[in-house]
């Protein structure tokens, strides 16, 4: 019963892949989001995303895609990974559209050779 | 963009001894968010402060939050080394986006 899922938890892959990340969270929230957290712990948010909006960080790559199959789901696809991508993903949800706390996921450890 | 600053970066102290973690937040914000994170591990949510002079508490660990000066404090009591993580504040900010602060690592030793 977890709350916020990832899948996969570790992927490793070469520079110029295509891949996915897959995110549920099973809480009824409104809002999800993605976020990249460096090797310094630097947290920043890529995406927000409720059935109404979707808000992307200017500073991310248009190689990064969120798609939302349905409300529980945010997955994040990457083209063309590059060896800056290799970080920590978090995904996570709220209520309210982000007024409320978020609750994270366990997090997916990307490593780009 | 609201910029959100954390100090210290690290933090080693000795078990039994209290410190603060400041949290400071560029433009107005009406919410901050504490949260702890463990090595490897995820994060996970400690503290929403919802208005100014909001005082929360938990074991040994309390925030505050000063909207006016734009700066949250997390406040160590006694600590003890189960307390060792890195803990970040957050700030909400236009478009309900969170907007973190570069995270306060935290060592407690024996």
């Amino acid at each position: 019963d977890t709350a916020v899922s990832q899948t996969p938890k570790y992927l490793v892959t070469q520079m110029g892949n295509d891949k996915s990340i897959k995110c549920e969270q099973n809480l009824g929230h409104d809002t999800m989001y993605w976020y990249k957290q460096d090797s310094k712990k630097f947290l920043k948010i890529m995406f927000s995303y409720n059935n109404k909006e979707l808000i992307i960080n200017e500073t991310v790559p248009n190689r990064f895609s969120p798609k939302s199959p349905d409300k529980a789901h945010l997955n994040l696809h990457i083209n063309s990974l590059e060896l800056g991508d290799s970080a920590v993903y978090f995904c996570a949800s709220s209520r309210l559209a982000g007024r409320e706390t978020q609750y994270f996921g366990p997090g997916t450890r990307l490593l780009v050779l | 963009e609201l910029k959100v600053e954390q100090n210290p970066l690290f933090l080693s102290m000795q078990e039994g001894k209290n410190y603060t973690i400041y949290c400071n937040y560029s433009t107005t914000s009406d919410r901050l968010y504490w949260y702890r994170q463990d090595p490897g591990k995820s994060l996970e949510s400690l503290f929403v402060l919802l208005s100014n002079g909001a005082v929360k508490q938990e074991g040994r660990l309390m925030a505050s939050l000063d909207t006016k000066a734009r700066l949250s404090t997390l406040h160590i009591t006694a600590a003890v080394h189960d307390l060792s993580a890195t803990y970040f504040c957050a700030a909400l900010g236009t478009g309900n986006q969170f907007y973190f602060g570069t995270g306060t690592s935290l060592t407690v030793i024996p």
